[in-house]
């Protein structure tokens, strides 16, 4: 019963680099988002996607692309990573609903840019 | 938008004492979640809350969501050293597109022996 599974579990980049964070869901739902956690901040949502081939930006995507060509996956691409990139990164997933349909969180990115 | 705030920041207590966290917000919420987050780990949902008035309970711990559903409050009955996570609560603006989920900045809880 895998749930959400996200890799790599860390990640050390240099300034510039480029890399994909990958996010799988085996529950068939339609709804996935990626936030980041800072210190302090609790979490913040970064792109969503309410279903394969829609995506929309939240409130921190710049510096950020996704998309989602299919149900079960949603990376996550920093195209240039900068040093505030520096975070924790969750992927989460969701059935549709109003709000109320509970969010299953993988175990998270850790990622470091130098 | 809607801002989430959460109080207090942090809390350390000793086993057996009770402890309440709040969540509010100026607008009002549709509905709001609950998460602990331990270290390591993503946040798990404790529960979801969705009707003015509403009060739930999960064992020791009490869920209540404000007449006016602009806030929240979380209570710990006795609590124990496995209550110790990040609280998080969180819910999406009632005035915005589904799907723009926002979190408080958490309640760090510490429950020692």
């Amino acid at each position: 019963n895998a749930g959400v599974t996200q890799t790599p579990e860390f990640q050390v980049l240099k300034t510039g680099q480029s890399m994909t964070l990958q996010c799988a869901q085996d529950m068939n739902h339609e709804y996935m988002s990626w936030y980041r956690q800072d210190p302090g901040m609790g979490l913040r949502l970064i792109h969503y996607s309410v279903g394969a081939g829609i995506t929309d930006q939240g409130e921190v995507p710049n510096g950020y692309n996704v998309s989602r060509s299919t149900t079960e996956d949603f990376p996550l691409r920093l195209l240039s990573a900068a040093p505030s990139q520096t975070s924790v990164y969750f992927c989460a997933s969701s059935r549709q609903g109003q709000g109320n349909q509970p969010q299953h969180f993988g175990d998270g990115t850790r990622l470091s840019i130098l | 938008t809607q801002l989430l705030e959460q109080s207090p920041q942090f809390l350390s207590i000793q086993e057996g004492e009770n402890l309440t966290v709040y969540c509010n917000s100026s607008s009002v919420f549709s509905s709001l979640q609950w998460y602990r987050q331990e270290p390591g780990e993503g946040p798990v949902l404790l529960v979801t809350v969705v009707t003015g008035g509403e009060v739930k309970k999960l064992k020791r711990l009490t869920f209540q969501f404000g007449d006016a559903r602009k806030d929240s409050s979380l209570h710990i009955t006795a609590a124990q050293p496995g209550d110790t996570g990040l609280y998080l609560c969180a819910s999406q603006p009632t005035t915005d597109s589904w799907g723009k989920f926002q979190f408080g900045a958490g309640t760090q809880v510490v429950v020692t022996p």
